[in-house]
């Protein structure tokens, strides 16, 4: 088990670029999420998938900001003309589990700066 | 909706010392309950968690009980160490109907030797 992995683990851009992240998530987990986390905040959920199916996506989540989860393994989270605000630090976490018992785990991040 | 309500921070403790960190929530339904810890440059990890009334979960020393009448999960460690010093951050998922976390603003806890 290699835990969820990140690419990159840091992004600088500049203002109208797009930029691509990438999530591995644990192998055989069937639920993957996306998140954002500012500086001083906790994570805000932006959107998640179970298998390939995307099944919910936070009002944060603007039409600037799309992700796929081809095949139901890794995912991808693109940020169009990425403006200054979207500097943050974005988190992926998988989990597979049935009703009560359901655990997130996370992956390192990827800390986006937009310039 | 669903949100969770920390202590703010950041605390500073000398070692040794009783560490508690409160943490409130509001939830339309009965959610499950957890505290996420963050090291210094490294990720979020699962701390403990708890998904009934009055269940305890406990690790590293580290302990919180669900208290639904006060609708709380306090962390509470009785002797913390240099070793603790991160970001601490109680959530909740609204289990098994929704599955994303709700999370805290985090406390940032030091510990002096």
């Amino acid at each position: 088990d290699t835990g969820v992995s990140q690419d990159p683990r840091h992004k600088i851009t500049k203002r109208g670029q797009n930029v691509t992240f990438r999530c591995d998530p644990i192998s055989e987990h069937n639920r993957l999420y996306w998140y954002r986390q500012t500086l001083g905040q906790g994570p805000e959920f932006l959107t998640y998938f179970q298998n390939e199916a995307q099944l919910e996506k936070s009002r944060l989540l603007s039409d600037r900001f799309s992700a796929e989860r081809p095949k139901g393994s890794f995912s991808t989270l693109e940020i169009q003309r990425t403006e200054q605000g979207d500097s943050a630090m974005y988190l992926c976490a998988s989990s597979v589990g049935q009703g009560w018992d359901e655990t997130q785990y996370f992956g390192p991040g990827t800390r986006l700066l937009v310039l | 909706g669903n949100s969770v309500t920390q202590m703010e921070g950041p605390v500073t403790l000398s070692e040794e010392a009783f560490l508690t960190i409160n943490c409130t929530y509001t939830a339309t339904g009965y959610p499950s309950l957890f505290w996420y810890v963050q090291y210094p440059g490294e990720g979020l990890q699962l701390l403990l968690k708890a998904t009934k009334a009055d269940d305890k979960g406990s690790n590293k020393g580290f302990e919180a009980t669900y208290r639904k009448e006060t609708t709380s999960f306090h962390l509470e460690k009785g002797s913390v160490q240099v070793s603790d010093s991160a970001v601490y951050f109680c959530a909740l998922s609204d289990l098994p109907n929704d599955y994303k976390l709700s999370f805290g603003a985090g406390t940032t806890v030091t510990v002096r030797a």
